[in-house]
């Protein structure tokens, strides 16, 4: 299978900063990289990805990057708000499996 | 367009005991999972479905068994339940070109 690992456990901003959550996978065949975000007692959701043939994607504050030949790929978050704190999951998609990381929370502190 | 359903949203099962969690999705997608969720762990694969009749091991399927009935509905089956099944279950569908859509999870306790 794939070992997606995900950094950092938890991060801590104040309202306005930039928060950046670090991925990396170990299967260069991995295709297609969801992130997910994860409020407490809710599903996780689909909030932006990014496929392998592309190496940035953004929409409104939030953007991707993805270095294929590191296996590297992140997520940025813009002028954070207290709303966008919540636990954020990093997967990689092998062969349409989808493999996790372990998870950043993030905390926006007003 | 109620996505992907799932029951029940709690159970407490005995060690030894054995149910079904029960997954249906409507938006026509070929491909679904299930997933465990425990604290720091992130989420876990237990086994995944290309199509209906299909099924393949995930990362942690020992102790589980699925069905997949049809292309709506995907149960996951605890044969004799241990304490370390203590978890949050979801089940996800996906239509194999996009990211996998969650349902509502199950909490789990095997006591």
């Amino acid at each position: 299978g794939e070992n997606v690992e995900q950094h950092p456990s938890t991060l801590s901003v104040q309202e306005g900063d930039s928060a950046v959550i670090k991925c990396t996978y170990s299967d260069s065949a991995s295709n297609y990289f969801p992130w997910y975000k994860q409020e407490l007692g809710k599903r996780p959701q689909l909030i932006i990805d990014i496929r392998s043939n592309v190496g940035e994607k953004k929409d409104q504050r939030i953007a991707v990057t993805l270095n294929k030949t590191a296996k590297h790929f992140s997520l940025h978050i813009t002028e954070t708000q207290p709303e966008d704190s919540a636990v954020y999951f990093c997967a990689a998609t092998l062969f349409n499996k989808f493999y996790f990381g372990s998870g950043t929370k993030l905390n926006v502190k007003p | 367009n109620a996505g992907v359903t799932q029951t029940p949203k709690f159970q407490v099962l005995k060690t030894g005991q054995s149910m079904t969690l029960q997954c249906a999705q409507d938006m026509n997608h070929n491909s679904m999972y299930w997933y465990r969720q425990d604290p720091g762990m992130g989420l876990r694969l237990i086994y995944y479905s290309a199509s209906e009749g299909t099924t393949d091991k995930g990362e942690v399927p020992n102790g589980y068994n699925v069905s997949r009935l049809n292309k709506r509905e995907f149960s996951l089956r605890l044969e004799s339940a241990a304490p370390s099944q203590t978890s949050v279950y979801f089940c996800a569908s996906s239509s194999g070109t996009a990211g996998a859509f969650f349902g509502q999870g199950t909490r789990l306790t095997v006591v």
